[in-house]
């Protein structure tokens, strides 16, 4: 499974935008990029999933180059309650079950 | 609500005591899932189960015990622990067809303490 690389912590103010980038350099050509939210005490959270160009939907939205080596998680106009753990993952859209290898992920604090 | 429900939600035992943790998702699903989430370190997969069949056991230490009686419902039976066993330990349902893999909706996990 691909590993990535993903900023440790971020800080932003409310109502910025904010973008999270991961990295993937080694990215398989059956990988779909996922994105999972957690916060402090609860399970992760499903945010979104794409495999290339651009995938929207109503909480965010995800930047994936041509080369697919990279992704950004982007988040509009943040608030205090987008503060979380925030977890990029690559792996296989594959049959018989979904493989989840968690990173360190990336702390954002969003401040008033 | 994610409609996975994992009791109980806190848990103080010894190491000499037996427990289980007990998962159970309402969602129709047809895989389960064993993470444990330790202070400062990601989230591991510890066991996987699909149509009640183990498909995963990621090395984890035999004082660890998994039961899938159908599915929905999912149990990590646990005696002996040590200290280090200490975390969170989540469980997770997904719908996984055999020709694509799906979102895993987690549940709000159990906080172990083994002292």
């Amino acid at each position: 499974l691909a590993k990535t690389t993903q900023p440790i912590s971020m800080d932003s103010y409310e109502g910025q935008e904010v973008n999270i980038t991961c990295s993937h350099n080694n990215i398989a050509t059956n990988d779909y990029i996922t994105w999972y939210q957690q916060f402090p005490s609860q399970g992760p959270r499903f945010i979104i999933q794409g495999y290339k160009t651009k995938v929207t939907n109503e909480v965010a939205s995800l930047f994936i180059p041509a080369d697919r080596k990279s992704s950004t998680l982007s988040l509009p106009r943040v608030s205090l309650s987008d503060t979380a753990v925030y977890y990029c993952l690559v792996g296989p859209f594959s049959g018989g079950y979904n493989k989840l290898i968690f990173g360190a992920g990336t702390r954002l604090a969003v401040h008033p | 609500e994610t409609g996975v429900t994992q009791t109980p939600r806190h848990l103080v035992m010894g190491m000499t005591n037996k427990k289980s943790l007990k998962c159970e998702q309402h969602l129709g699903h047809n895989a389960m899932y064993w993470y444990k989430q330790s202070a400062k370190k990601p989230l591991e997969l510890m066991f996987v189960y699909n149509f009640k069949e183990q498909t995963e056991n990621n090395s984890v230490p035999s004082r660890f015990s998994p039961e899938c009686p159908n599915s929905s419902h999912l149990f990590l039976h646990l005696h002996t622990l040590q200290p280090e066993d200490s975390a969170l330990y989540l469980c997770a349902s997904s719908q996984e067809t055999g020709r694509e893999t799906y979102e895993q909706y987690f549940g709000p996990g159990t906080r172990l303490t083994v002292t």
